[in-house]
């Protein structure tokens, strides 16, 4: 079982907006909106993002937000921040099982 | 608030069991919720191991070829990891995390290295 594709990295300036993608095929994503994204600053543990595509813990602000598209994931960070600079994985479930996606490195320039 | 520790050994032979265990405080895990283990590869991307629910029953990564068998103790508020013929590439940071009820990990452990190596 493969790991979701997403691209190993992206960049903006601050203020920009980026987008991250996480691929999969049909057996990845299942049938289930199952889908969420992780944020992780180096040396730390992972924090959750979006959940269920589109939903946001609480906490979380409202500059990230998640959609989909077929078998397409994907975060959209808006108005980047200095500390919005991390690693960003997405995460699915299968049906039978979890997969995570590659990570993506974003850079703020 | 639920908070997570892992404990166990940093260092682990390899052909040998890596054993951890996740310590879980501000909530009764008997409660409900599926709880999970994670493990990061030094300077790589994230790997789901398997989650356990409170009445035992569990679901694992089937990459990993049953090498790893979750188990909880509701009366220590504990679940654990255990994961036998360990090689090198288990060295890893491993996580362990609460499942928020839509397979997303809402509630994270701060990580502790094993590292298999003789």
């Amino acid at each position: 079982q493969s790991a979701l594709t997403q691209p190993r990295s992206v960049s903006g300036s601050p203020g920009q907006s980026v987008t991250i993608s996480c691929t999969g095929t049909s057996n990845d994503f299942g049938v289930y909106n199952y889908v969420s994204w992780y944020q992780q600053h180096p040396g730390k543990a992972p924090k959750l993002m979006i959940y269920d595509v589109r939903k946001r813990p609480s906490g979380v602000p409202d500059r990230f937000s998640g959609s989909r598209s077929g078998n397409t994931a994907s975060l959209t960070i808006s108005g980047l921040q200095a500390e919005d600079e991390a690693d960003y994985y997405c995460c699915s479930y299968t049906g039978s099982s979890v997969l995570f996606g590659g990570g993506t490195k974003l850079t703020v320039l | 608030q639920v908070q997570l520790q892992e404990s166990g050994p940093g260092l682990v032979k390899p052909s040998e069991t890596l054993s951890l265990t996740c310590t879980v405080s501000g909530y009764s895990i008997s409660s409900g919720y599926w709880w999970g283990w994670i493990r990061q590869p030094p300077g790589k991307g994230l790997e789901w191991i398997g989650s356990i629910y409170h009445n035992a029953n569990t679901y694992n990564n089937p990459s990993l070829q049953s090498r790893g068998t979750i188990s909880i103790n509701t009366s220590k508020n504990q679940f654990s990891l255990k994961l036998t013929s360990v090689t090198a590439a288990d060295t890893a940071v491993y996580y362990c995390a609460r499942d928020g009820g839509s397979y997303d990990f809402c509630n994270w452990g701060q990580g502790t290295l094993v590292t298999v190596s003789s």
